[in-house]
């Protein structure tokens, strides 16, 4: 079976323009999340979706940055005008519940670079 | 406040032989779990060992076993009879309500043939 997906692989953009990422979770997963690895730095929690639940946003590190997450499946993480110190590896990773017992899966992320 | 701090940025061992990577964190719960990731170069993190806190025996997963001292807030990860393919960055990381992880810095780890 296809593990985690994410796309694009590398992205480059313009300060001040928005960007998209996507992730595509293993399928039957209900627990979805998003990371955010920055150079040097270990993972920084940014948003969780279970099932049909609100999210939890609480890792969001701005109001530039928003996540959505359409039917359970396909989740988009979305940048609004870009800054430089928003470069980094977005890593996306699901389980079949909460990842306390489930184990989480992770894909291989999409390195955005802000020039 | 969660916080996983790893004292090693980078650490060294020869093929075969063991390595302990260290990792503390603080935390005023009494019921989480921890956890050691694995990431290669290609970047895709890898559970390597899970360890419950409510559960006082190390947990253990072929070559890789876990020293957890909850009164210290310690959760070392040991790796015996080390291997080329051990060769990547280790994450350490925090939970205890399955929505927030927190994650340590990493130890880079070289395997030297």
């Amino acid at each position: 079976g296809a593990g985690v997906s994410q796309s694009p692989s590398n992205k480059v953009t313009e300060k001040g323009k928005d960007v998209e990422l996507r992730c595509d979770p293993i399928s039957g997963h209900t627990a979805l999340y998003w990371y955010r690895q920055s150079l040097g730095q270990g993972l920084e929690f940014l948003i969780y979706f279970q099932g049909n639940s609100a999210p939890d946003k609480s890792g969001l590190p701005s109001d530039r940055f928003s996540a959505e997450r359409t039917g359970g499946s396909v989740s988009t993480l979305t940048i609004q005008r870009t800054q430089q110190e928003d470069s980094a590896v977005y890593l996306c990773a699901s389980s079949l519940g909460q990842a306390l017992r489930e184990t989480q899966y992770f894909g291989p992320g999409t390195r955005l670079l802000v020039l | 406040a969660q916080t996983v701090t790893q004292s090693q940025p980078e650490m060294s061992v020869q093929e075969a032989e063991t390595v302990t990577l260290s990792c503390t964190y603080d935390t005023s719960e009494s019921d989480y779990y921890l956890f050691w990731y694995k990431q290669p170069p290609s970047r895709q993190m890898i559970l390597v060992i899970r360890q419950e806190a409510y559960k006082q025996q190390n947990a253990t997963e072929n070559r890789f076993s876990v020293n957890f001292q909850k009164a210290a807030k310690s959760f070392s990860l040991k790796i015996s009879d080390s291997q080329l393919g051990d060769a990547a960055m280790y994450f350490c990381a925090y939970c205890y309500t399955g929505n927030q992880f927190y994650f340590g810095t990493g130890t880079s780890l070289t395997v030297i043939p």
